[in-house]
């Protein structure tokens, strides 16, 4: 089973700033990691699939990166909706389908 | 616009059964894989079981295997989790989710249902 870190566990920022949220895996999954973000009382959203491609509907502030087993989450300039938990899944050798175990960006 | 509601959760006695439906609307249900996912109260997300469209191709998380058995019904649009052997760590918000993973589609879990409530208790 492939195990995805996600870090920090938390972060704190505010609006306006750049956020950078890292996911690692435990071996290669090549590019196939979707990143998705979690409001409380919500189903969680896909934001970004394959490391890089937005999903519909997505802001264009919101990119991926990474490739192997390092990957990243980057919000160019946080808008006061952003704040929420994010989580980074892959896809690559399943079953099962792993999830990190999320990185909560709140409001400093 | 795309769909799922899901139904069935509530309260269970360790050990008894449940069956949680999804019912889908808004696309060709038969050509999506569907899944479910759970959240335990404050935890992260867990991924429990998948079908594809034909139900050719079932599998489970080892932590449900043998307990769950998922099916669907194309025909009614609809994807079902059958739940047997309840015990307290199955307490959690259940979603379905539907997944594509041909390269003309979103390579995750693209469409989400709103969730429902299971709690196992005595």
């Amino acid at each position: 089973e492939i195990v995805l870190t996600q870090s920090p566990a938390t972060l704190s920022l505010s609006p306006g700033e750049r956020a950078t949220l890292s996911c690692r895996a435990s071996q290669s999954v090549s590019s196939y990691l979707a990143w998705y973000q979690q409001k409380p009382g919500q189903a969680p959203r896909l934001l970004i699939y394959d490391a890089s491609n937005r999903a519909t509907g997505i802001p264009a502030r919101f990119s991926g990166s990474g490739s192997g087993t390092d990957f990243t989450l980057t919000i160019s300039s946080l808008e006061p909706e952003d704040f929420a938990v994010y989580y980074c899944q892959q896809r690559f050798n399943w079953p099962p389908f792993t999830f990190g175990q999320g990185t909560k960006l709140e409001i400093k | 616009e795309v769909q799922l509601v899901e139904s069935g959760g509530g309260l269970v006695q360790p050990g008894g059964s449940l069956r949680l439906s999804c019912a889908a609307s808004e696309f060709t249900f038969s050509s999506y894989s569907m899944n479910w996912v759970r959240q335990a109260p404050g935890k992260g997300l867990e991924w429990v079981s998948h079908i594809s469209g034909s139900s050719s191709t079932i599998y489970y998380a080892d932590s449900v295997k043998g307990r769950f058995t998922i099916s669907r019904d194309n025909a009614k649009n609809s994807v079902y989790l059958q739940m047997n052997s309840l015990r307290a760590e199955d307490t959690a918000v259940y979603y379905c989710a539907r997944y594509c993973s041909s390269p003309s589609c979103q390579g995750g879990f693209d469409y989400w249902g709103q969730g429902t409530l299971v709690t196992v208790s005595s």
